[in-house]
């Protein structure tokens, strides 16, 4: 069975750094594409970031030059590092094998 | 930027067919993927490469896609049908950036 499980949420004042975590069972992160999505509150869905199989990246540029996707084949493990966080970046986090799988999210709060 | 535009709201009653547009210039070259998201819920996959219905999808939800427009439809709507929908795609201008719809509040009552 296929699941996704984030961690790594929290508040954090302007200007700080996050790092988002999705453990993933039931698949293997490396051989598929896997992106973050977030959702601000109240608001509609906004894609973030993508990783593919061959390891290249892209971002919304919304957040391009801010944030890094990575993955830890060994752990099986989806990242995302946060930096230079603003307070549009409160949202929930959701952790996404494409198209299908989605987790339960984090929620990430950006305030001073 | 590219965008994808949905209605903000749609309404029908229970058994009636409802019908969610989704307009974006690039569609005649990329998929159409939708969404359904319940109050405080994470997505679910209802339709994936403009008409592909996932395993333990109900059939009354199809969808289609004829130039600049993609459509979800719900045969004979649900009470429990009632959700935001969004609609998905990519940018083929920039063709690794995805987008998302502005999300579509439906209502069956």
């Amino acid at each position: 069975e296929v699941q996704l499980v984030e961690s790594g949420g929290g508040w954090i004042q302007p200007g700080g750094s996050l790092r988002l975590s999705c453990a993933a069972s039931g698949f293997i992160v490396s051989n598929n594409y896997m992106s973050w999505v977030r959702q601000a509150p109240g608001k509609g869905l906004e894609w973030v970031s993508v990783i593919y199989s061959d390891g290249s990246a892209y971002y919304a540029e919304s957040v391009k030059g801010r944030f890094t996707i990575s993955r830890d084949n060994s752990k099986n493990t989806l990242y995302i590092q946060m930096n230079s966080l603003r307070a549009e970046d409160t949202a929930v986090y959701y952790c996404t094998k494409e198209p299908d799988y989605w987790g339960q999210g984090t929620v990430v709060t950006v305030s001073s | 930027s590219y965008e994808l535009t949905q209605p903000p709201s749609v309404s029908v009653s229970p058994g009636q067919t409802a019908r969610i547009t989704c307009s974006g210039d690039a569609l005649p070259k990329t998929y159409a993927y939708w969404y359904q998201q319940m109050s405080g819920q994470a997505p679910v996959l209802v339709i994936y490469e403009d008409n592909k219905r996932p395993s333990g999808i109900p059939e009354r939800f199809s969808g289609s896609s004829s130039g600049t427009m993609a459509t979800l439809t719900i045969s004979g709507a649900q009470v429990e049908d009632e959700a935001d929908y969004y609609c998905y795609s990519t940018d083929s201008s920039y063709n690794h950036r995805r987008v998302f719809g502005g999300g579509t509040k439906l209502t069956v009552l």
